[in-house]
């Protein structure tokens, strides 16, 4: 069975640090792994995801086969990134997530 | 961008009542939608899949006969609680891919508090 470990439950950084919060997986195969944020008092909503490479608000995320990692990394932290993060995986071909625990990131001014 | 809807945001009923929360995708069609439970403090574990025309796919553990899901249209899934107990007590949150689109784009709902005193 697949899972998603995401080691802290916190993570507090002032404005300007860099930032990363760690995330690793279990998962015989090639998974599909995204991170999703949750903003106070909003939804849950994609960040990023593995296959696009992109960076989203700065952050990017990048996939250790090896390592069966995807951490999540953004050299200047702000304010407004404050939040609560969760890496997820999703098994190929397949559209339902197995989410890590989450971690709060707070950036301290 | 897409939205997912859900109702009610919260709700408190007795123990041994049932409770139906709906999840609605306002602006595209999902044949698919999935339910997460989410306890305080902890992460969001997926209860079932419901599928657009057929029978919901339950997660391992999740009764199927207590958390009865009905997929009515390409719109709404209901997740209803039946004879709720305290235990049940958490946060429900849906999720839809768009039937078009990404594969594996989802929007979320924004949750229903359920309290079962």
């Amino acid at each position: 069975a697949q899972r998603v470990t995401q080691p802290e439950k916190l993570l507090s950084v002032f404005k300007g640090a860099p930032v990363e919060l760690k995330c690793n997986y279990s998962y015989s195969g090639s998974p599909e792994l995204f991170w999703y944020v949750q903003y106070s008092r909003q939804r849950l909503q994609l960040l990023l995801r593995h296959i696009s490479r992109e960076s989203i608000k700065g952050f990017t995320a990048d996939l250790n086969k090896g390592e069966t990692s995807f951490h999540l990394k953004k050299p200047f932290a702000q304010e407004e990134d404050s939040a609560m993060y969760y890496c997820a995986l999703a098994p190929p071909g397949r559209r339902a997530l197995t989410f890590g625990s989450g971690t709060r990131l707070q950036v301290q001014p | 961008g897409a939205v997912v809807s859900q109702h009610p945001s919260w709700v408190i009923c007795k123990s041994g009542t049932s409770v139906k929360i709906e999840c609605r995708s306002l602006d595209f069609q999902a044949t698919t939608m999935f339910w997460y439970r989410q306890f305080p403090k902890q992460s969001l574990m997926l209860m079932a899949t419901s599928n657009e025309g057929s029978k919901a796919t339950y997660e391992q553990g999740v009764e199927k006969d207590k958390f009865l899901i009905n997929h009515a249209s390409l719109t709404l899934s209901t997740l209803t609680v039946t004879s709720a107990h305290p235990e049940d007590s958490s946060f429900y949150i849906c999720s839809a891919p768009p039937t078009s689109g990404s594969y594996n784009e989802q929007f979320f709902g924004p949750g229903t508090r359920l309290t079962v005193l």
